[in-house]
């Protein structure tokens, strides 16, 4: 059964510096995989996907992420963060006809 | 742009009462999702739904939850019988390996 793991629960990061969230999938086949973002009392909105073809993904709000099949990683990351990215952050595996979530990262921006 | 709606935002209701909870899926797509988040915990599957009958559904999905499309746009879950461990945020999703989520419904039981 597919699993995602995301090592960090809370991230603090200064506004304007870099920003990397770990993610690693254990998937047998070749994984769909997906980053949503979750402000405060909001849903799940996407911020990228990979299916298939370059290993690096752009996303929404200057996001990207690179899946990594020999980590089984697929890292989020964003090179100069704003106040607003403040919000808890999903990874997921498609597989089985459902997604499988991470427990989440939340993160902090501190001005 | 199109999107997922939830109504309500929010519910609450006593413990052994029933509670519908809609969703007006994204009009062209095919599959329909329902996931819980409880207070903490990750996000879960609970059910999808493809051509008026359920596809894939987990363990914790048991008799006393049900779906239904009643018509051409709503996409429904019920609780038969709340239990206090269904309070959560229900999210329904359409679409197919992505899914496109609505704002949630937090349930709270009591």
């Amino acid at each position: 059964a597919q699993s995602v793991t995301q090592p960090d629960i809370h991230i603090t990061v200064s506004e304007g510096a870099s920003l990397e969230l770990r993610c690693n999938y254990s998937y047998g086949a070749t994984p769909y995989l997906f980053w949503y973002v979750q402000s405060p009392g909001q849903g799940l909105q996407l911020l990228l996907k990979y299916f298939s073809g370059d290993t690096l993904v752009q996303g929404i709000k200057g996001f990207e992420a690179e899946f990594k099949r020999s980590q089984s990683s697929f890292n989020l990351r964003k090179p100069s963060v704003h106040w607003s990215d403040a919000a808890e952050y999903f990874c997921a595996v498609y597989g089985l006809g459902k997604l499988v979530f991470g427990a989440g990262t939340i993160l902090r921006v501190k001005s | 742009e199109p999107e997922v709606t939830q109504t309500p935002s929010h519910q609450v209701t006593q413990m052994g009462q029933e509670v519908i909870l809609r969703c007006v899926p994204i009009s062209n797509h095919l599959y329909f999702y329902w996931y819980r988040q409880i207070l903490g915990q990750k996000v879960e599957f609970l059910v999808s739904f493809y051509n008026n009958e359920i596809s894939e559904k987990s363990e914790i999905f048991d008799d006393q939850f049900s779906v239904e499309r009643p018509d051409g746009s709503n996409f429904t879950l019920k609780i038969r019988s709340t239990k206090l461990e269904d309070s959560a945020m229900y999210f329904c999703a359409s679409g197919g390996e992505t899914q496109y989520f609505g704002p949630g419904t937090r349930l709270l039981v009591l």
